[in-house]
């Protein structure tokens, strides 16, 4: 079956840096989003990992090992507009995007 | 970069009457276009896979004769949902693709539809 594995929930302070894990179980595989989901809105465009390695993009940057199944995404300099839901959502052989339920990140000052 | 909004952002009717909700993509065109629904506190569930000109498909358990999906053009797609029932009160998000199968899909700012 197909699986998505991220923590429910984290708590960061401000100013630091959290990485929020994420490890996915799909029938074949075409690359990983992350997207930024605050509550009650749609989700944002965050990242997109086809090859392992690390892809940076200003505060965010996000992390890919196939053979693991495993990806991360880091966000630093925290600020209380960070404070969302991150999900991670791989594409699977059909190029469909598999959903979790997401890990709500809480900035505290 | 490009947009797609939705439309209404939110609406109530009552139960048995019909809703229809719009997805446009603003300023590119929209080979593919997607529709979502949300719980709270869950993962966004997908709906149907829309393309421009042809029939929706629709994901294993969505009723496709409750839940009318029509893409008439490459910047138009509607989400119409026929006598609704409170169990169908939700966050419906619509999302459109450009080009390749793996593009990034840009997402509507969703329709929280209530049904009382």
């Amino acid at each position: 079956g197909q699986n998505i594995d991220q923590p429910t929930e984290m708590t960061a302070t401000e100013g630091a840096i959290v990485q929020i894990n994420c490890t996915y179980q799909t029938s074949g595989f075409n690359g990983l989003f992350w997207y930024q989901q605050h509550a009650g809105e749609a989700p944002t465009f965050l990242s997109y990992n086809v090859l392992d390695g690390l892809e940076e993009k200003g505060r965010f940057s996000s992390f890919l090992s196939r053979s693991k199944g495993y990806s991360y995404l880091l966000l630093k300099e925290l600020q209380m507009k960070d404070s969302a839901s991150y999900l991670c959502a791989p594409l699977d052989s059909n190029y469909q995007l598999i959903w979790g339920a997401g890990t709500k990140l809480i900035i505290k000052p | 970069g490009a947009v797609v909004s939705q439309h209404p952002s939110r609406v109530i009717c009552k139960s048995g009457t019909s809703v229809k909700i719009e997805c446009r993509s603003l300023d590119f065109q929209a080979t593919t276009m997607f529709w979502y629904r949300q719980f709270p506190k869950k993962s966004l569930m997908l709906m149907a896979t829309s393309n421009e000109g042809s029939k929706a498909t629709y994901e294993q358990g969505v009723e496709k004769d409750k839940f009318l999906i029509n893409h008439a053009s490459l910047t138009l797609s509607t989400l119409t949902v026929t006598s609704a029932h409170p169990e169908d009160s939700s966050f419906y998000i619509c999302s459109a693709s450009a080009g390749t199968s793996e593009s990034e899909q840009y997402f509507g700012p969703g329709t929280r539809l209530t049904v009382t």
